[in-house]
C-alpha cells in the first residue's frame, strides 16, 4: 500500500518564477494538507483541501495556491518566488474525521 | 488558538541513557497531541498520538509519552537511547476548533553519543 507520494523531490528555481508541486495521497485518504518547513524550524500549515475545495488556510499570502483533483491528488502552486520560499514542502493526507495523518517525504525547493 | 512549545532545541544523551524530550501545549479545548520523528532529508513519521483515551501512550521504537492536563505537558520518553534514535523530533497539537490542521513545535534535535 503506497503512502503519500510527492514530486519532484528536489527543485531549484529563480526568484520571480512560478513552481508547481504535486502530491498523491495515501490510498483511502480524501484530505490533503500542505506544510512549509523552513530550515531548522517546525512545519507551518499552508492550506488543506477536501472535496476539491480549500477548506482551511494558514497565514500564507495569495501567492500560494492549490488544487485538488477528483482522484484526491493535489498540487501546490507558488507564484513570484522569493528567496524566503526556500523550504521543504510537506504534503500530508488523511481521511476526513479521523486522527491519522500520513506525511510524504517532501519536496525540497531552493530559490536562487 | 492552540500552540506548542518544545523546551530545548538540542538534546544530547549517551547511548543507553534515558531520553526525555519536553513538550508543553496551549489549548482551550481537550487537545489531540502527536509526536513525529524526522530523519535527515525525509518526511515526518508518526511516533505516537494522544486522542483523549489513556494518558500514557505507547508508540513505535520504544517511545512513550504521558499526557498531563494539570501541567499542559506531553513529554516524550524512551528508557534507553539507541544510536538510531538520533533525529529531529516534533510535537504537534491538532486544532480541533479550526478544523484538523496541525500546529507544530519548533522541534528538538536529539543527538546520541556512543
Amino acid at each position: 500500500d503506497a503512502g503519500v507520494t510527492q514530486s519532484p523531490t528536489h527543485l531549484i528555481k529563480t526568484r520571480g518564477q512560478q513552481v508547481t508541486l504535486r502530491c498523491s495521497p495515501k490510498s483511502g485518504h480524501d484530505t490533503v494538507s500542505w506544510y512549509q518547513q523552513a530550515l531548522g524550524q517546525g512545519p507551518q500549515f499552508i492550506f488543506q483541501y477536501y472535496e476539491e475545495e480549500e477548506r482551511q488556510r494558514g497565514n500564507f499570502p495569495d501567492r500560494f495556491s492549490g488544487h485538488q483533483f477528483p482522484n484526491y491528488s493535489s498540487e501546490l502552486n507558488v507564484n513570484a518566488l522569493l528567496l524566503g520560499d526556500s523550504a521543504l514542502y510537506l504534503c500530508a493526507s488523511s481521511l476526513s474525521g479521523s486522527y491519522g495523518y500520513t506525511f510524504g517525504s517532501g519536496t525540497r525547493l531552493t530559490v536562487v | 488558538a492552540q500552540s506548542v512549545t518544545q523546551l530545548g532545541s538540542h538534546v544530547s544523551v549517551s547511548e543507553g541513557a534515558l531520553v526525555l524530550l519536553r513538550c508543553n501545549y496551549s489549548s482551550s479545548v481537550p487537545p489531540y497531541l502527536f509526536w513525529y520523528v524526522q530523519y535527515p532529508n525525509q518526511g515526518l513519521q508518526l511516533l505516537l498520538k494522544y486522542t483523549s483515551a489513556a494518558t500514557l501512550v505507547k508508540g513505535i521504537n520504544g517511545f512513550e509519552a504521558e499526557f498531563k492536563k494539570s501541567e499542559t505537558s506531553f513529554h516524550l520518553t524512551k528508557p534507553s537511547a539507541h544510536m538510531s534514535d538520533a533525529a529531529e523530533y516534533f510535537c504537534a497539537v491538532r486544532n480541533n476548533n479550526a478544523g484538523n490542521m496541525l500546529t507544530f513545535g519548533g522541534g528538538t534535535r536529539l543527538m546520541v553519543k556512543p
